[in-house]
C-alpha cells in the first residue's frame, strides 16, 4: 500500500523536544485521520480532518497539534512529550465518511 | 462507549488448516471492517460488512456480519504462511466522519 506515506519511519525525541509527523496521501482523499497503536492496546483515534476541516478530536492533550494545509497532507506537531506518548502514529484517509480507511506504514515514536 | 473484543488473542495453526476469528460488539453494529496488520506496519483493509447477514470473500477469506448478535468472523480456509499477522475489526461508532474504533486484534501464526 503505497497510497498513504508516512515519515519518519522511525523518531527518537526528548521529552523537551519539538518534532513534526508528516502524512500525504496520493489518492485523492477527503478525509485524513491520526490513530495511536500503543503495546497491548487498541487503536485510538485521535483526530479526523474532512475537507481540511477538523472534525474530531478525541480527548487528545494539548501536547499534540494536528495540521491540514490541504487534502493531501496532514502533520502532527509534538511538543514536551511524555514516555507514556511513545507507541506507532499512524495517519489514514478515506474517501468520505462511507468508505474504508487506507493506511500508511506509520511513525515508530520513541520518547526518552 | 462502544468496544469490540476479538477472539481468540492469538492463534497457532498448521498450514493448510481452517481458521475462524470472532469479532463481538458491545453495541449495534452499523458497518464491519476487516483488517490485516504485520507487524510495525500499516493496516491493509480486507473487507468491509454493512448489512445483516452480508457475506464476503476475498480469494480463502470470507467475513460473515451477524447484525442481531452483534458479531462478526472472519474465516480463512487452507491457511498459508503469507496469512500470518495480527487481524482487527473496525467498527462505526455512527458518529460519521468514520469514526473507527478497533478490537485489539487477534495475532495469528502459520507454521508450515
Amino acid at each position: 500500500e503505497t497510497g498513504v506515506t508516512q515519515t519518519p519511519r522511525h523518531l527518537v525525541m526528548g521529552m523537551t523536544n519539538k518534532k513534526s509527523l508528516k502524512c500525504e496521501q496520493h489518492l485523492g482523499h477527503n478525509a485524513m485521520y491520526w490513530y495511536k497503536q500503543s503495546a497491548k492496546k487498541p487503536l485510538e483515534l485521535m483526530f479526523v480532518y474532512s475537507l481540511e476541516e477538523r472534525v474530531e478530536n478525541n480527548s487528545v492533550p494539548s501536547r499534540f497539534s494536528p495540521e491540514c494545509p490541504n487534502s493531501s497532507h496532514l502533520f502532527l506537531h509534538l511538543h514536551t512529550l511524555q514516555p507514556e506518548d511513545s507507541a506507532l502514529y499512524l495517519c489514514a484517509s478515506s474517501q468520505d465518511n462511507m468508505s474504508p480507511l487506507h493506511f500508511g506504514n506509520g511513525t515508530r515514536l520513541t520518547v526518552t | 462507549s462502544q468496544e469490540l473484543e476479538q477472539s481468540p488473542q492469538s492463534l497457532i495453526v498448521q498450514e493448510g488448516k481452517n481458521l475462524t476469528i470472532n469479532c463481538t460488539s458491545s453495541k449495534t453494529l452499523y458497518g464491519l471492517y476487516w483488517y490485516k496488520q504485520k507487524y510495525g506496519e500499516g493496516l491493509i483493509f480486507l473487507m468491509m460488512l454493512q448489512k445483516g447477514g452480508e457475506e464476503k470473500s476475498h480469494e480463502k477469506i470470507t467475513a460473515k456480519l451477524d447484525e442481531k448478535k452483534q458479531q462478526s468472523s472472519l474465516h480463512i480456509t487452507a491457511s498459508q504462511p503469507s496469512h500470518a499477522g495480527i487481524y482487527l475489526c473496525g467498527a462505526d461508532e455512527a458518529g460519521g466522519y468514520n469514526k473507527l474504533i478497533f478490537g485489539a486484534g487477534t495475532r495469528l501464526a502459520v507454521h508450515p
